[in-house]
């Protein structure tokens, strides 16, 4: 049984280019979450899938975020013309289907430096 | 506005003695509550969910929830070096597919 994954791990990038991150989720989770975290503080939810549909986004995406999951399994999230602020980690979350209490497993995260 | 407030520590135990960690959450509407570890560097690790009011145990983990006060805590037994790590206290407030509002997190040193 593996966990979450996501890819890359780690991705250095310059001020106004476009980054893509990528997250599989644990086969069987049907909903999966975007959240986003910054040194000191606790993650900050983004956005949240059940199979494909895009059920709810936070004030935080703002409009250079832009997250899909065309097949209701791995998801991607595109951040377009970086600032320096986007610099975070940037965590994918899958729970499973008919779970009540939304249990949500992490993945390992994506580091984001932008320069 | 939904908000969980814990304290950021750091939170000194020595090895053995119980460790009490505590989080207030403003949203009385909330359902689901739950303690995340998150060693530095890596990502959270669910540990505890707790739905009643009451205790829960799981090994030397206990979660408390009282819903009046709008208050959960966590106490690990037989700290060990190795619990050594930030503590996040999550809510979810929708009762179903929400996301997960998190407090800034608790860290916590154990001291052999």
């Amino acid at each position: 049984d593996t966990g979450v994954s996501q890819n890359p791990r780690h991705k250095i990038t310059k001020r106004g280019q476009n980054v893509t991150f990528r997250c599989d989720p644990i086969s069987e989770h049907n909903r999966l979450y975007w959240y986003r975290q910054t040194l000191g503080q606790g993650p900050e939810f983004l956005t949240y899938f059940q199979n494909e549909a895009q059920l709810e986004k936070s004030r935080l995406l703002s409009d250079r975020f832009s997250a899909e999951r065309p097949k209701g399994s791995f998801s991607t999230l595109e951040i377009q013309r970086t600032e320096q602020g986007d610099s975070a980690m940037y965590l994918c979350a899958s729970s499973p289907a008919g779970l009540a209490y939304n249990e949500q497993f992490f993945g390992p995260g994506t580091r984001l430096t932008v320069l | 506005q939904k908000e969980v407030e814990q304290n950021s520590g750091p939170l000194s135990v020595p090895e053995g003695a119980i460790a009490s960690l505590n989080c207030t959450y403003s949203d009385r509407g909330s359902q689901s509550f739950f303690w995340y570890r998150q060693y530095s560097g890596k990502s959270p690790e669910l540990i505890m969910s707790i739905y009643s009011n009451g205790d829960k145990e799981d090994g030397r983990f206990t979660a408390q929830l009282n819903k009046a006060s709008q208050y959960v805590s966590l106490l690990i037994r037989d700290s060990q070096p190795s619990d050594s790590a930030t503590y996040l206290c999550a809510v979810n407030s929708g009762g179903g597919a929400d996301g997960l509002t998190f407090g800034k997190g608790t860290h916590l040193i154990i001291q052999p």
